[in-house]
């Protein structure tokens, strides 16, 4: 079950209020992704990053910032311009050698904003 | 950029029947194609992959299958068991893209004991 971390499990905020969900990984991987997953829509991207110091957005990037200063670690900071932040949120990491690997999935992180 | 259709939504079956989710993709250069279920309350995870340089694969009770001219692929699962029952979601992934990949919506697979 290791390798990948993400905390808290639940988080709570009230709107108005930025928020940074944390995502650890020690699998020496050098991708990592941000996925916000709503019932009935799948994991959507929101930031996704091949190497440290580098990061570029996905599908739903708007209202959502991230930093990459580690190999090991990527957090997504969901702002208050975010629309509807109340979601559940999966970070992931991938090796990166040239062809698509899988992804191995963090536990999540469910996010609610009231 | 890529889109993938997953369908059914729903899938309900008797344990022992097969079942089968099936995907298409857009983009003709998608070359990686996994397939992660999810339980509930858990993370996804990889439970089958192909390539686009294979048509078929299996693996015990699961197997894979791509038509790259028709570009889409189908998870079919037989002798299905209670504790198949989960969320499975397809992905089309683009390998010189940081294997950033699409997924589809997700089927709810629920195996009737």
């Amino acid at each position: 079950d290791g390798g990948i971390t993400q905390s808290p499990k639940y988080l709570f905020r009230k709107e108005g209020q930025n928020v940074t969900l944390s995502c650890e990984q020690n699998l020496n991987h050098d991708a990592m992704y941000w996925y916000r997953q709503d019932p009935g829509q799948g994991l959507r991207l929101i930031y996704y990053s091949q190497i440290v110091n580098d990061f570029q957005k996905g599908d739903i990037a708007e209202g959502y910032s991230v930093s990459r200063e580690k190999k090991e670690s990527f957090p997504l900071t969901v702002t208050s311009a975010q629309k509807n932040p109340t979601a559940f949120y999966l970070c992931a990491s991938s090796p990166v050698e040239g062809v698509a690997y899988e992804q191995y999935f963090g536990p999540g992180t469910r996010l609610t904003v009231t | 950029g890529e889109n993938v259709e997953q369908h059914p939504s729903t899938l309900s079956v008797q344990e022992g029947d097969s079942a089968v989710i099936k995907c298409t993709y857009s983009d003709s250069a998608s070359n990686y194609f996994p397939w992660y279920k999810q339980e509930l309350g858990k993370r996804p995870q990889l439970i089958i992959d192909i390539r686009s340089n294979v048509g078929e694969k299996k693996d015990q009770r699961i197997a894979v299958t791509l038509n790259k001219t028709a570009k889409h692929f189908s998870l079919h699962i037989t002798e299905t068991q209670p504790e198949d029952s989960a969320v499975y979601f397809c992905a089309a992934s683009l390998g010189t893209n940081a294997g950033k990949s699409t997924f589809g919506d997700g089927t709810t697979l629920t195996v009737k004991p």
